[in-house]
């Protein structure tokens, strides 16, 4: 059963405007949620985090919004630049980190 | 620091063959992971470690998979009889705790084929 779900496996975006990833949870008792970048032929690489207490984290162009009555979370990038392409995965930190199963990012230019 | 060391990168193997895979942590991170990506499941967490220990293994599919941590600077995850379903990235991760805010750094990872 899937604790974490990243229900897009793609999306594309023009260059310049605003990214919307979305990851959906079931589990109340997470305590953090990450989000992943990953490049082809190499390893997730940590992005941006937030707590479970709070509804919003923002880094220059990335910001982090967590729903926790929705169970939702979504990371937002603007402006999108050629070099966001990449797959993202969103993960929760419990007992372990949970991970979703990614949506490839795609940015047209 | 090197960061986190996989090897090797690319595996491509027979089916019954034995698969060793190989990791090397970032010195000092007390737990050490091994997650498979699949396109179905994702990144999906096989085993972890914490100071060398096994401490959830409860993500391994089958008998056929086993994994080591013989000190705090190498770890081994192993296929015997590989198959063909067994196709898919290998991550390792380190990090100097469970859970948090930061995360895990991984590797690399290997990309093992088997045929």
């Amino acid at each position: 059963d899937q604790q974490v779900k990243q229900n897009s496996p793609s999306l594309s975006v023009q260059e310049g405007r605003i990214s919307i990833l979305n990851c959906d949870y079931t589990n109340s008792m997470f305590d953090y949620f990450l989000w992943y970048k990953k490049y082809p032929a190499e390893g997730p690489t940590f992005l941006i985090s937030i707590s479970s207490i709070k509804d919003k984290n923002e880094d220059g162009r990335f910001t982090v919004f967590l729903n926790k009555s929705a169970k939702h979370l979504s990371l937002h990038i603007v402006p999108s630049q050629p070099g966001d392409s990449a797959v993202y995965f969103c993960a929760a930190s419990g007992e372990k980190l949970t991970f979703g199963t990614g949506t490839r990012l795609t940015i047209i230019p | 620091d090197a960061g986190v060391i996989q090897s090797p990168r690319h595996e491509v193997t027979e089916m019954g063959q034995e698969v060793t895979l190989r990791c090397k942590p970032i010195s000092g991170h007390d737990y050490l992971f091994w997650y498979r990506q699949t396109m179905m499941r994702g990144l999906e967490l096989l085993i972890y470690f914490n100071n060398n220990v096994p401490i959830d293994d409860s993500g391994m599919p089958e008998d056929r998979f086993s994994a080591k941590m013989p000190n705090a600077s190498f770890s081994t995850l192993k296929i015997q009889p590989s198959e063909p379903r067994d196709s898919a990235v290998y991550f390792c991760a380190s990090s100097p705790s469970r859970t948090g805010s930061y995360g895990y750094t991984f590797g690399s990872g290997t990309r093992l084929t088997v045929v």
